[in-house]
């Protein structure tokens, strides 16, 4: 079975400084991870995906993610926060040949002045 | 590209009665899924078909719930007897290819309220 984890429901940060949104995930085979973001009324949108490749993935908006296998962890990150940031950060596992995405439970980032 | 298009956006119906939402894939995408979300989660899968071959269904997926894709191009998904546990936001998914690692590319959903 798959699993993630996202370890924090809500993150807040000034606009400027890095983000840092957590997700451990659990899967039997080698797994797919993918980040989506959904802003309010809004569809979700691809940022990034990891399907065994470079460990480091490059997404859309300055965000990147880091697959480490030991950890079991696909961390989020950007060096700057932007006010457009703040939306609702989804963790995602597939495990490859499996037909569906698990979702996390979701990380809400906030973006303060 | 067009996107995935939902329809309708909003839908509130009475205890009881029966519900349909469409879902319109991106054009050349094979794999189209439905997913539902409710207040503070994150979207669970419901079901997924391979052009007209509905593939798999999770266990939340009730007698109640029925999904269709007769041409392999859009889908509907039919709630009969809706009950106010239904209440949540439905997406639709679509992708390209035959292998779990292809992107999902998300509607911007159905939000169902059962009164």
């Amino acid at each position: 079975a798959q699993s993630v984890t996202q370890l924090d429901s809500h993150v807040s940060v000034s606009e400027g400084t890095p983000v840092l949104l957590r997700c451990n995930y659990s899967s039997s085979y080698s797994p797919s991870l993918f980040w989506y973001v959904q802003h309010p009324n809004k569809g979700l949108q691809l940022l990034l995906k990891y399907t065994s490749a470079a460990t480091l993935v490059k997404g859309i908006n300055g965000f990147e993610a880091e697959f480490k296998k030991s950890e079991t962890s696909f961390h989020l990150t950007k060096p700057s926060a932007h006010m457009s940031d703040a939306a609702e950060y989804f963790c995602v596992v597939s495990d490859g040949g499996a037909s569906k995405l698990t979702f996390g439970t979701g990380t809400r980032l906030q973006v303060t002045l | 590209d067009t996107g995935v298009s939902q329809d309708p956006r909003h839908k509130i119906t009475k205890r009881g009665q029966n519900v349909t939402f469409r879902c319109d894939p991106i054009s050349e995408h094979n794999r189209l899924y439905w997913y539902r979300q409710t207040l503070g989660q994150g979207p669970e899968f419901l079901t997924y078909f391979q052009n007209e071959a509905q593939l798999e269904k999770s266990r939340l997926l009730s007698d109640r719930f029925s999904a269709e894709r007769p041409k392999g191009s859009f889908s509907t998904l039919e709630i009969q007897r809706t009950e106010q546990g239904d209440s949540a936001m439905y997406l639709c998914a679509s992708s390209l290819g035959d292998r779990g690692n292809s992107p999902l590319h998300f509607g911007n959903g159905t939000r169902l309220t059962v009164t």
